[in-house]
Parts: structure tokens; C-alpha cells; sequence
């Protein structure tokens, strides 16, 4: 099935830098969703969002749906060391959904 | 309770053996999906309940795999003839609904399931 391409696939920087990471896809997604999980956990929501052009934040993150509805990203401002874990895009293509098609991730490591 | 429960959080069991994995979701939530995800990978979906109904289970990869959520709350996975490739965490997730705007899946911690 289609996967997201995510990039960057890792990073690692320096505590307090901002990050950024995105997501794209072949076809037009009316929705975009970002996860974070920690090792042994199960993904967590970090931010939802359903109309392109929509920008939402969550404390130091930030998120946009794309205006082309094929993708989007997710900032992470001053990042600090329990930003560490492995972040994934997820949305649902238009006219289908139930199923969330999930990136491969983006594995943040932050240096103290 | 509060979250998404998962049993037994990890599995050893030998090639050819049955398995059983256990969800419960958050109370009230109706819509109740499983996941795969193997290492360094995003979860793979396998099945999604709406009630008691497999609303979709075009993502189980084969006839061995099956699930049940009979009374609409507690879920069963149901692995048969275990494979060695069928090793990694078993992922499961329930949101209040499972309509469009539903994105809010929340994911139990899984159960790690090992096939020697």
C-alpha cells in the first residue's frame, strides 16, 4: 500500500535549536496527523489537522497542512532532551477514510 | 481504565504455535483498529472494528490472522501457525468514532510478539 514519504529519516541536534520535519504524498489527504513514541510506547497524537492551509501549534510544535493537500510539517522550537523519539506523519487520502497511511518516521536525537 | 490496554505486553512463542493478543480500549470509544509495526517502521494497519463489526480487515496479511471484538469493547487478535516473520509489536488503538474527522487514535503500548 502507499507509504508517506517522510524525511529527514534522522536527526540529531544541539538542545535548544528548532527542527523541522515533513511529510508528502502522491495524492490529496484531507487529513494530516502527527505522532511521537517513545521506545516501548505506543504513538501519541501531537497535533491533528483536517483543511489544507491550516496551521495549528501544541506548546513548541507547530504543524501546517499543506495548500496542495499533499503535505505537510511539523517545527519543533527550542527543542529540549525529552523531545528525543521517533516522530510519524499520518493522514487519510481523500474519499478513503478509515485507514491512516502512516511515514516511516523521523528519529530525533538532542544533544544537552 | 484510563488508557488503552494491551496483553500480554511480550509474547515468546515457537514457529507453528497459536497466539492470542488481548486489546482493551478506552471506555465509551467505539471504533477499535490493530496495527503491526516492525522495527524502524511505521505501523503497518491490519483491521479496524466499528462496534462489533470488522468494518475493514483488508490489512491482515493472510488467513491466519484474525480478530473479534464480540461485544464491542475488548478485542482479540488471533494468530495462527505463528511464523517467524510474523514477529514484531502488535499495536492497538480506539478513538471515540471512526468517522472522517476522527483522527484521534489513542495507542495502547503494545505486545511484542517474538517467533523463535
Amino acid at each position: 500500500g502507499q507509504q508517506l514519504n517522510q524525511s529527514p529519516q534522522s536527526m540529531f541536534i544541539q538542545e535548544g535549536e528548532d527542527v523541522s520535519m515533513n511529510c508528502t504524498s502522491s495524492s490529496i489527504f484531507n487529513t494530516w496527523l502527527w505522532y511521537k513514541q517513545d521506545p516501548g510506547e505506543g504513538p501519541v497524537l501531537l497535533i491533528a489537522l483536517y483543511k489544507a492551509g491550516e496551521l495549528t501549534s501544541n506548546g513548541r510544535l507547530t504543524a501546517q497542512f499543506g495548500i496542495t493537500r499533499k503535505d505537510s510539517f511539523l517545527n519543533i522550537s527550542a527543542s529540549i532532551p525529552s523531545d528525543v523519539g521517533i516522530y510519524f506523519c499520518a493522514g487519510r487520502e481523500a474519499g478513503n477514510n478509515r485507514k491512516l497511511i502512516w511515514g516511516l518516521g523521523t528519529s530525533l536525537g538532542v544533544n544537552p | 481504565g484510563a488508557g488503552v490496554s494491551q496483553t500480554p505486553s511480550n509474547k515468546v512463542t515457537e514457529k507453528g504455535k497459536y497466539v492470542e493478543l488481548r486489546c482493551d480500549p478506552i471506555s465509551g470509544h467505539t471504533a477499535l483498529y490493530w496495527y503491526r509495526q516492525s522495527l524502524g517502521q511505521g505501523p503497518e494497519f491490519l483491521i479496524y472494528f466499528q462496534g462489533t463489526g470488522a468494518a475493514d480487515d483488508s490489512g491482515l496479511p493472510n488467513d491466519r490472522f484474525f480478530a473479534v471484538r464480540p461485544e464491542g469493547s475488548v478485542s482479540t487478535l488471533k494468530i495462527q501457525r505463528t511464523e517467524r516473520g510474523d514477529s514484531a509489536v502488535y499495536l492497538c488503538a480506539s478513538s471515540r468514532t471512526g468517522g472522517p474527522n476522527t483522527g484521534e487514535l489513542f495507542f495502547g503500548e503494545g505486545s511484542r510478539l517474538t517467533v523463535l
